[in-house]
């Protein structure tokens, strides 16, 4: 199973674009790499999925490098709303561990 | 709303008591989760349903006992517990195991 790493906390002021970086340098190659949002006391939610180059969707972007040991969830324009703990979980080869989540990064965003 | 629901969404116990949790979903997902998220804490993998059988159990105290009748439905009974024990416990589904998961809003556990 795949292990990531991201920032503990980060900090942003709305309106700006916030990018999120996951390390993952032991990815499988039929490894997916899926980020959630998480607000206070409430369950995840699935933000994006990808496999390689860059996915887009109506919430964010995933850009993920040719070698796929990393990705960047990318955040336009944010808004207080934002405000959560973003999860990036790198998995899908069949093992129902690939939900496993790591301690996720705590974005702030400030007026 | 996520197609995932939970009940209770709170709920407070004794030590010696034995309460259950359920967690429905009407998805048409063959896989079902159960976690554990304490305060400030990430969550924490507890149990795995795929395909109404248990796939996972990551050395769960035995206090905590999970049944999994039909593809739609998942329990967690709780017996004996601990107050270290209180936490937001969430389920969640999946139509595969390495597809988008719903997460239900959890219930709000507090172990007295």
């Amino acid at each position: 199973l795949a292990k990531t790493t991201q920032p503990i906390s980060m900090d942003s002021y709305e309106g700006q674009e916030v990018n999120i970086t996951c390390s993952h340098n032991n990815i499988a190659t039929n490894d997916y790499i899926t980020w959630y949002q998480q607000f206070p006391s409430q369950g995840p939610r699935f933000i994006i999925q990808g496999y390689k180059t860059k996915v887009t969707n109506e919430v964010a972007s995933l850009f993920i490098p040719a070698d796929r040991k990393s990705s960047t969830l990318s955040l336009p324009r944010v808004s207080l709303s934002d405000t959560a703990v973003y999860y990036c979980l790198v998995g899908g080869s069949g093992s129902a561990r690939q939900l496993t989540f790591g301690s996720g990064t705590q974005l702030t965003v400030l007026p | 709303e996520t197609g995932v629901t939970q009940t209770p969404r709170h709920l407070v116990m004794g030590m010696t008591n034995k309460k259950s949790l359920k967690c429905e979903q009407h998805l048409g997902h063959n896989a079902m989760y159960w976690y554990k998220q304490s305060a400030k804490k990430p969550l924490e993998l507890m149990f795995v349903y795929s395909l109404e059988e248990r796939v996972e159990n990551n050395s769960v105290p035995s206090r905590f006992s999970p049944e999994c009748p039909n593809s739609s439905h998942l329990f967690l009974h709780l017996h004996t517990l601990q107050p270290e024990d209180s936490a937001l416990y969430l389920c969640a589904s999946t139509y595969s195991v390495n597809t988008e998961a719903f997460f239900g809003q959890g219930t709000r556990l507090t172990v007295v």
